[in-house]
Order: structure tokens, then sequence, then C-alpha cells
């Protein structure tokens, strides 16, 4: 079975800080992609990956960054955080040419506080 | 992509099929129809996909209408754990790196019933 782990899944932070959300996937799959979560507007995709070092913005990419050092980990860092960005946060992957059936994380529930 | 409708809720007792009717009718001939479901506090999780013929895996059945206008998710026995908010996605496939990104409308939130 595809595994996604996530680092945490609930996290309480402030305003302002540094945090680190990470994804490890063991199927090596080339595709890794974060999306946010939130009532009423569904899924977003803020990052997606194809390859070791490789990114690609997604549609809110604005206040995070992602880094992808070794193929079954891509994390999200969220420069400095806001109360706009508590939300659920999701890490998936796939496979480079089936980048349609993706496998999902448990899920980060980020408070910002 | 294709525009798809959902019922927003649906209800089935437990040990009876759940059928789950998508429509999309504006979806073009190299579009395929997807179902995710995501049980509430998880991550969404892949069902099943197709183009046009009925596929069938361990999970569900996907039928496809002949027009591919629409098409309907059965989970053959469907049980309390199945209680959750499945999502019928049409895609393009293999786009390469022009973005993998899925989207998910409202879906249909099932309830399954003892």
């Amino acid at each position: 079975d595809v595994k996604v782990t996530q680092s945490s899944r609930y996290l309480v932070k402030r305003t302002g800080e540094k945090v680190f959300l990470e994804c490890v996937q063991d199927m090596d799959h080339e595709n890794m992609f974060w999306y946010r979560q939130d009532p009423g507007l569904g899924l977003r995709l803020i990052y997606f990956s194809y390859d070791v070092k490789m990114k690609e913005k997604g549609d809110i990419p604005e206040g995070y960054s992602v880094s992808r050092e070794k193929k079954e980990r891509f994390s999200l860092i969220l420069e400095s955080a806001s109360t706009n960005q508590t939300s659920m946060y999701l890490c998936a992957s796939s496979l480079r040419h089936t980048q349609e059936t993706q496998y999902f994380g448990p899920g980060t529930r980020l408070l910002v506080l | 992509d294709a525009k798809t409708t959902q019922p927003p809720s649906m209800d089935c007792a437990e040990g009876r099929a759940a059928n789950l009717p998508c429509n999309h009718s504006t979806i073009s001939g190299n579009e395929y129809v997807y179902w995710y479901r995501q049980i509430h506090s998880q991550g969404p999780q892949y069902i099943i996909h197709g183009l046009k013929n009925n596929e069938t895996n361990e999970m569900a059945s996907l039928i496809i209408t002949e027009d591919r206008k629409s098409s309907t998710l059965i989970l053959p026995h469907a049980t309390l754990r199945d209680t959750a908010v499945y999502y019928c996605i049409v895609r393009v496939v293999g786009l390469g790196n022009q973005g993998g990104k899925l989207i998910f409308g409202q879906g249909t939130e099932l309830s399954v019933k003892p």
C-alpha cells in the first residue's frame, strides 16, 4: 500500500513564526503536491514537484515555499505564519505519468494565533 | 476540465448498494472520470477512474453512460466506514508538467446508516 505520512496531525503556531510541514512517501513516486483545504473553498494547490530539487507554483503559492532535496520528502515552509494560513494542509504523491491518481497523507491541521 | 454536478447529500442503509451519480455533460473525448472520497478529518482517498468502459476494483464500480455525459459510482455493500464526502472529477490525463492539481467540487456527502 502507498503510504504518505505528514509530520504532525495538529500544529499551533504564533503569527510571524517560521513553520515547517514535512511529507514523506514510501512508493518512489516522482510527483509530490501540497494542497490546503478550507471550508467552502475545496482543495487548492500550493506547490508541486516533479522531481528532486524541482518545484512549480500552484494556484496559491504566496507566503509559502517548498523544498525537495530527496525524492521521498517534500517540505512546505511558511516563511512568516499569518492567521490567514490557518488551514488543513494536505500532501499527496503520484507516479509521473498518472498524476491524476494521487495518494494523500492524513493532513496537518494548522492553527496560527 | 469539464464541470461536474453531484447531489449535495445522500443516505444509504448499511449493507445496501450506494449509487452516487455525477453529471458531466460537457466532458470531452479525452477526459477521464475520477472518483475520490474524503472521510472526516482524513486526506482524500483515490477510489477509481475510467474513460468510457465500466470499471471495477476492490472498492467500487464505475458505470459511465454511453454518451459519457454522466456516471455512477457504486459501492456494492455500503458499511458505516463508507460514510464520507465523495468527489467526482473530470480530467484530461497525462498533461505532463502542466500540473497535476485536482479540482474537488462540493461532492456528495454520503451517510451510511445502520
